[in-house]
């Protein structure tokens, strides 16, 4: 089965500071992973997705995530934090299926805090 | 742009009753998907329907859930008896097809069992 692990419940940043939001995978198979944003009250959006094409994907808001294999991580990063981006982000595996309907199976989040 | 849509987006209810969340998945979409994240706590996987029928289930899908595509375009979920461990968010995502990998989500209905 595959999982993900973030490493940080919470990350604080300065306004116009680097963000790293940290996570790990495990997974018997080249998985696909995604990251969500949720923002106080509202649905989840997504960010950004890696599914077996390019290692650097580049997502909304300036953000971007690394798909490194030989230490099984998916990072997000974005170079300078806005207040915007105060929020909860999830790091997400993909299961399989002969249907196409697989599941998502969600980390337990990482709240950001921008310090204005 | 097109959106998943559910209603209601707070529903208040006594333990025992039965509680029907609705969803709007997105026209052209074919896979359907019930998440629900208790406050504080991850998102998890509830059941996932294609073809009128459930794909999968998880262990919390238990007989107490179920769920249903009435009339082609609304996708319910039924708890029949509302226990208080089942005040949750819930969320609806939908996916266009087999070749597509992303799965839009509702904006959630947060359900509050007295």
């Amino acid at each position: 089965a595959q999982s993900v692990t973030q490493l940080d419940s919470h990350v604080s940043v300065s306004e116009g500071t680097p963000v790293l939001l940290r996570c790990n995978y495990s997974s018997s198979y080249s998985p696909s992973l995604f990251w969500y944003v949720q923002h106080p009250n509202k649905g989840l959006q997504l960010l950004l997705k890696y599914t077996s094409a390019a290692t650097l994907v580049k997502g909304i808001n300036g953000f971007e995530a690394e798909f490194k294999k030989s230490e099984t991580s998916f990072h997000l990063t974005k170079p300078s934090a806005h207040m915007s981006d105060a929020a909860e982000y999830f790091c997400v595996v993909r299961g399989t299926s002969n249907f196409g309907n697989e599941k998502l199976t969600f980390g337990t989040g990482t709240r950001l805090t921008i310090i204005p | 742009e097109p959106e998943v849509t559910q209603t209601p987006s707070h529903q208040v209810t006594q333990m025992g009753q039965e509680v029907i969340l609705r969803c709007v998945p997105i026209s052209n979409h074919l896979y359907f998907y019930w998440y629900r994240q208790i406050l504080g706590q991850k998102v998890e996987f509830l059941v996932s329907f294609y073809n009128n029928e459930i794909s999968e289930k998880s262990e919390i899908f238990d007989d107490q859930f179920s769920v249903e595509r009435p009339d082609g375009s609304n996708f319910t979920l039924k708890i029949r008896s509302t226990k208080l461990e089942d005040s949750a968010m819930y969320f609806c995502a939908s996916k266009r097809d087999l070749s597509y990998n992303e799965q839009f989500f509702g904006p959630g209905t947060r359900l509050t069992v007295l």
